[in-house]
């Protein structure tokens, strides 16, 4: 059982790059979200989804977008990065019912130069 | 909107020694309330969930936390610290329609010898 899958681990990207981090989960979870985390910020939430066909704005969702085509999969894309998306990010799911526990993947580094 | 206060940015505590770790949350609701630790470069680990019944909630590594609606706080515990707790300790809320989580900024843990 792998849980919520991410990648790339680190990515470096210049400035106007375009980049999708990928997010896979094998849990059967409805429920997914994407999280930027900032050195003395805590995680914040950029994108959430509560099934598939379904996104919605966390947030800081600006400078990014999401999908939702499949149950499994919730990729996230940088249009055009920019040095304030340098962060690291995690994507989580969980199955929506209170009391079940919230997967998290092991987080992607993205550096924007 | 739900939201976390860690009034605590860096805590040193001696090798076997107690520590306690604040937490105070923001939401109009019943939360559901979590803590998380992080190694460098790591991902994050769940300690331990509370959603409802004993107000003392026992985690993985020796941790407990309480949960004290009067005082709108979830302090995290630790009767004997190792050097292995040296890390980052996230608290959070989550909603409970969408189960979107709120974090705080995190405390810092050092173990000195």
């Amino acid at each position: 059982n792998a849980g919520v899958t991410q990648t790339p681990k680190f990515r470096i990207l210049k400035i106007g790059q375009s980049m999708t981090l990928q997010c896979t989960q094998d849990m059967n979870h409805n429920y997914m979200y994407w999280y930027r985390q900032d050195p003395g910020m805590g995680l914040k939430l950029i994108y959430y989804s509560v099934g598939a066909g379904i996104t919605d704005k966390g947030e800081v969702p600006n400078g990014y977008n999401v999908s939702r085509s499949t149950t499994e999969d919730f990729p996230l894309r940088l249009e055009l990065a920019a040095p304030s998306q340098t962060s690291v990010y995690f994507c989580a799911s969980i199955k929506g019912a209170r009391g079940n526990t919230i997967y998290f993947g092991e987080g992607s580094w993205l550096t924007v130069v | 909107a739900q939201s976390v206060t860690q009034p605590d940015i860096h805590i040193t505590v001696s090798e076997g020694a107690s520590l306690e770790l604040r937490c105070n949350y923001s939401y109009g609701a019943t939360p559901y309330l979590f803590w998380y630790v992080q190694s460098p470069g790591q991902g994050l680990q769940l300690l331990l969930k509370y959603f409802s019944g004993d107000t003392l909630v026992q985690g993985i590594k020796g941790f407990e936390a309480e949960f004290k609606r009067s005082q709108s706080s979830f302090n995290l515990r630790k009767p004997s610290v190792h050097w292995s707790d040296a890390a980052e300790y996230f608290c959070a809320v989550g909603a409970f329609n969408d189960y979107k989580l709120s974090f705080g900024a995190g405390t810092t843990v050092t173990v000195r010898a």
